[in-house]
Formats: C-alpha cells, structure tokens, sequence
C-alpha cells in the first residue's frame, strides 16, 4: 500500500536559518507528491507539487525534488522568516488509489525572531 | 464560490447524538473527498466521490459515518451515535483533474462531549 513517513516535529529555527523536512515514501507504480502547509488557525494550502521523477516543485522560496531512487521528496528553504512557522505535511497522490491522498504525520515548524 | 466552503466551522455535541457536517466544493470540480485530522491519527482519507460513480468508502472507520453527495455538488457527512473518538477537525477537498491539484476547506471542528 501507500504511505509516507516524514520527521517528526517541532522542528525549531531561528529567522534566516536552513529548513529541510524529510519525506519518504512507498507506493506502487508513479505517484504525485505534494506538500501541504497549514498555518495556524488556517485550513491546508497547497505548497508545491511534483508529479514525475526528478520534477522540482518550489514556491515561496521552497523547494522540493522527486526523487525516486532514494523514494523522497524533502522539503527545503533557504532562509526561513517567522511567517514560515506552520505544520506542513507530506503527501501523495496515486491514480491506482482512486487519487486520494496518503499523508505523512505533519511536522511542526516555529521560526523565532 | 472561490473556494472550498465546510459548515458549520465548529460543532460541538453531546455523546450519542447525531451530526451532519456539509461541503461546498468549488464549482465544476468533479471530485470531493471527505478527511479527517486527529490527534492520534494524523490526517486520514475517509470517502472519495467522482462524478457519477459509486463512492470510495474505503476510509470511513464505522457504519456510524456516511456521506452523501447530492446533484454532483453538495457533500454531507453524517456521523451517527457520536463518539468521544469523532472528535477531530473533518476536511473536504475537492479536485479538479487537468491540475492535479485537491483544494481544501478550512475544516469543522467537531467536539463530542
């Protein structure tokens, strides 16, 4: 079956500090990959999305590479602001799956000033 | 509307009542999917309806929960004999193939008391 595993949380940075979640995955056949981010209060927005090997979905100054040797798409920012802070979550989608989404646990982000 | 639109955006029950939670999804979106964000259990797919067909209940943890889909818009999720273990916040999400892309609610956050 699908599932996706990411790190857990809370993950604690200061402003303008490097951000990466890790995000692994299994499924069958070719799936999209997704992250989500929830702000506090708010409901889930998409981030940025990649739906073929070696596809970079970016936004907002992140980004995020399908990988599938390694079966990972790790969410990366540069130089995070306290606006960052959020959960986000990872997920996939698979046709075979009806296009449901399988997500990972979500992981907490706070950026301090 | 311009988006994703779930009422009431919090409900909160006694033990053994029934509850009815509504989606509005954006308009010629095909697809609505009902999920539900616990504590415990992270976010989890509950039921999927695309067009005409007979919907995915793949996800729905009891024959307390089911989910109508009227004239190709409207969803209701009905949740009967509540339980404290509803309690959670429930997302819809519709989608809309060409963009591969599930746009989601801001949530009803049910509490059973």
């Amino acid at each position: 079956g699908n599932s996706v595993t990411q790190m857990e949380g809370p993950v604690t940075l200061s402003e303008e500090a490097f951000l990466t979640i890790n995000c692994t995955y299994t499924a069958t056949g070719y799936p999209s990959l997704f992250w989500y981010v929830q702000y506090p209060g708010e409901g889930l927005q998409l981030l940025l999305k990649a739906t073929k090997a070696d596809d970079k979905g970016s936004n907002k100054g992140f980004e995020a590479t399908y990988r599938k040797e390694t079966t990972s798409f790790h969410l990366e920012k540069g130089s995070v602001q306290v606006s960052d802070s959020a959960v986000y979550f990872c997920a996939l989608r698979n046709k075979a799956a009806g296009n449901k989404l399988t997500f990972g646990g979500g992981t907490r982000v706070l950026v301090k000033p | 509307g311009a988006g994703v639109s779930q009422s009431p955006s919090n409900k909160v029950t006694e033990k053994g009542k029934d509850v009815e939670l509504r989606c509005d999804p954006i308009s010629g979106h095909t697809a609505l999917y009902w999920y539900r964000q616990s504590l415990g259990q992270g976010l989890e797919f509950l039921i999927y309806f695309q067009g005409n067909s007979a919907p995915d209940k793949s996800g729905l943890p009891s024959d307390r929960f089911s989910a109508e889909r009227t004239g190709g818009s409207v969803s209701t999720l009905t949740i009967q004999r509540t339980q404290q273990e509803d309690s959670a916040v429930y997302l819809c999400a519709s989608y809309q193939g060409a963009s591969g892309i599930q746009y989601f609610g801001a949530g009803t956050r049910l509490s059973v008391l």
